[in-house]
């Protein structure tokens, strides 16, 4: 079975300050890690994806995320958050034949 | 037109109407799928298309029939709706359905109130 847990619906951070949004899977196999945004009245945008090649993810906008087998995690970060950032962001895993199985999202605020 | 689109953007409905919701993919994929959206919830699946023919059903109410008459297209027909089936039905395609590593693109999503 797989799963994925996003720790903090709700996460704000100042303008300028490092964005942290947590995802941990559970998998019985190495999966298929994703990350999504979502902003207002839009449908979800992909930012990464880890497909078991290197484990430091390089996505759009300045985003990255790591890969640690270790701890089943897939963090999202940023150095430095910007206005347009606010949005809601979902952490998905999957495998080869399966569905995506989705988070159920933390919703970001970047304070000016 | 490009990606995914879906209309209508919003549908308020009654209980008894029957509407149905339109997906489109300009992206050449072959699969293609339904998701509901509700506050404070996971994304759930509920219908997955390959190649035209559908291959999953994950225990959704028959009030809710998709048809998918070719690649590029995909409808939601709803049928005596209940309150609780508002949300945000999301459409997504991707290459295929096997490679569980092909990213799905999305619709904007059609906001379904249903009174």
């Amino acid at each position: 079975a797989q799963s994925v847990t996003q720790l903090g619906s709700h996460v704000s951070v100042s303008e300028g300050a490092l964005v942290l949004l947590r995802c941990n899977y559970s998998s019985s196999v190495p999966p298929y890690l994703f990350w999504y945004v979502q902003y207002p009245n839009q449908g979800l945008q992909l930012l990464l994806k880890y497909t078991s090649a290197a484990t430091l993810v390089k996505g759009i906008n300045g985003f990255e995320a790591e890969f640690k087998k270790s701890e089943t995690s897939f963090h999202l970060t940023k150095p430095s958050a910007h206005m347009s950032d606010a949005a809601e962001y979902f952490c998905a895993v999957s495998r080869t034949g399966n569905q995506f199985y989705f988070g159920t999202g933390t919703s970001l605020t970047v304070i000016p | 037109e490009t990606g995914v689109t879906q209309t209508p953007r919003h549908l308020v409905m009654g209980m008894t109407n029957k509407k149905s919701l339109k997906c489109e993919q300009h992206l050449g994929h072959n699969a293609m799928y339904w998701y509901k959206q509700s506050a404070k919830k996971p994304l759930e699946l509920m219908f997955v298309y390959n190649f035209k023919e559908q291959t999953e059903n994950n225990s959704v109410p028959s009030r809710f029939s998709p048809e998918c008459p070719n690649s590029s297209h995909l409808f939601l027909h709803l049928h005596t709706l209940q309150p609780e089936d508002s949300a945000l039905y999301l459409c997504a395609s991707s290459q295929e359905r096997a490679s569980g590593l092909d990213e799905q693109f999305f619709g904007p999503g059609t906001r379904l109130t249903v009174l």
